[in-house]
């Protein structure tokens, strides 16, 4: 399986901050995910991290409020920006690495509360 | 947008009886996922499905994958109180809204 870290596992924060969160892959993957998981709710995919060009978002989703990069193959950040209560939530990163059955691997998630 | 549901979206069940999990998919796909996940908890890989007529089996869960009718089954055959988690069906890479299954005594 794909071994997957994100940092930080969780945080606090106040309103109208900004938080970045880090997902490090150990070996390269083409396709890497962002999730966004509610409390008692499905993931919901924020947007797909494409190396090298601007993230793919999902309807309801926009690059000015969570910013992602990904300067190669192993690594992603996402930034929820300008945080509000509404904010709070698990983010997960995610990969599909081709040779694994096409499987979807999950990092830990990264636990926001936002106050 | 491919949309992906679920049914039920709760289940309480006994403990020895059968029960299958729907999930349906607007769009055709080659490939559709199975996870589980505890409270508190990342998701749990259960099976991956990969082609029409697709079955596997850990235990009591068995999935099946009918790429025609858009469909997979998630079934659960003589329930243990340990499969109490939520479970969620994936078509790469939208996710159901998922099944919170209670096993109870």
């Amino acid at each position: 399986s794909a071994v997957i870290s994100q940092k930080p596992s969780r945080d606090i924060c106040q309103r109208g901050t900004s938080l970045t969160i880090q997902c490090q892959v150990d070996s390269q993957v083409t396709m890497m995910f962002w999730y966004r998981q509610q409390p008692g709710q499905s993931l919901t995919l924020i947007a797909t991290a494409n190396q090298g060009s601007e993230a793919t978002y999902e309807s309801g989703f926009v690059i000015d409020k969570f910013p992602i990069s990904r300067p190669n193959l192993t690594f992603s950040t996402l930034t929820v920006s300008n945080m509000s209560p509404e904010d709070s939530s698990i983010y997960l990163c995610s990969v599909v690495r081709s040779g694994f059955g096409n499987e979807q691997f999950f990092g830990p998630g990264t636990r926001l509360t936002v106050l | 947008e491919l949309k992906v549901e679920q049914n039920p979206l709760f289940l309480s069940m006994q403990e020895g009886k059968n029960y299958t999990i729907y999930c349906n998919y607007s769009t055709t796909s080659d490939r559709l996922y199975w996870y589980r996940q505890d409270p508190g908890k990342s998701l749990e890989s259960l099976f991956v499905l990969l082609s029409n007529g697709a079955v596997k089996q850990e235990g009591r869960l068995m999935a099946s994958l009918d790429t025609k009718a858009r469909l997979s089954t998630l079934h659960i055959t003589a329930a243990v109180h340990d499969l109490s988690a939520t479970y969620f069906c994936a078509v790469d890479p939208f996710f159901g809204t998922g099944t919170r299954l209670q096993v109870f005594p």
